[in-house]
């Protein structure tokens, strides 16, 4: 059972589309963490979020963390072949003891 | 800082076979993941080490796998003996408190014939 569930689980667009991904849970996080996976190499965090509502901003990637800290949204603006990976969400904090538990990823790939 | 370090990065070994990984985390992070990754299931926690003792071992398949953390810089995961289907990749993570993102080495890909 994935305590965490993402959707879609594959995404295939062009250049120059925007995309939003999603991850859900029915449990309470006291954060939440997006990572990019390129083949071969282990995921890399790009964002942490603790607070309800909080929205953040990396470049053309925006990341929002759900009022009840129980969802989360990655939004990219005009994709680039470049942002091609698995995208990961992981959900902490409070009583998981330092341990995140990570949903199944949306595997993105960006057409030039 | 030279990353969460794991070696080999590739294995292939026969059924049967002792595998042991290795993994060197960042100086300084009190928190230690093993993970396997497969197409199927995703991200798979293994275990984790907090200061070097073992919080949750629940993950670990069978009793064929094991892993240690001798000191705050070392980690093994053993399989003994391997079989197929324990072919994935294998990720060791650390972290430096509870709830702070991970850092994960580059992995090592088994595969057991």
């Amino acid at each position: 059972t994935q305590l965490l569930e993402q959707s879609p689980q594959f995404l295939s667009i062009q250049e120059g589309e925007n995309l939003t991904v999603y991850c859900n849970s029915s449990s309470v996080f006291s954060s939440l963490q997006w990572y990019r996976q390129e083949p071969g190499e282990g995921p890399v965090l790009l964002v942490t979020v603790v607070t309800g509502g909080e929205v953040k901003k990396l470049k053309r990637l925006t990341f929002q963390f759900g009022d009840a800290r129980k969802d989360s949204s990655l939004h990219i603006t005009a994709a680039q072949p470049g942002d091609t990976g698995l995208y990961l969400c992981a959900g902490g904090g409070g009583s998981t003891l330092g341990r995140l538990y990570f949903g199944r990823g949306t595997q993105l790939t960006v057409w030039p | 800082d030279a990353g969460v370090i794991q070696s080999p990065r590739h294995e292939v070994t026969e059924m049967g076979q002792e595998v042991t990984l290795r993994c060197k985390p960042i100086s300084g992070h009190d928190y230690l993941f093993w993970y396997r990754q497969t197409m199927m299931r995703g991200l798979e926690l293994l275990i984790y080490f907090n200061n070097n003792v073992p919080i949750d071992d629940s993950g670990m398949p069978e009793d064929r796998f094991s892993a240690k953390m001798p000191n705050a810089s070392f980690s093994t995961l053993k399989i003994q003996p391997s079989e197929p289907r324990d072919s994935a990749v294998y990720f060791c993570a650390s972290s430096q408190a509870s709830g702070r993102g991970y850092t994960f080495g580059s992995g090592t890909r088994l595969t057991v014939v």
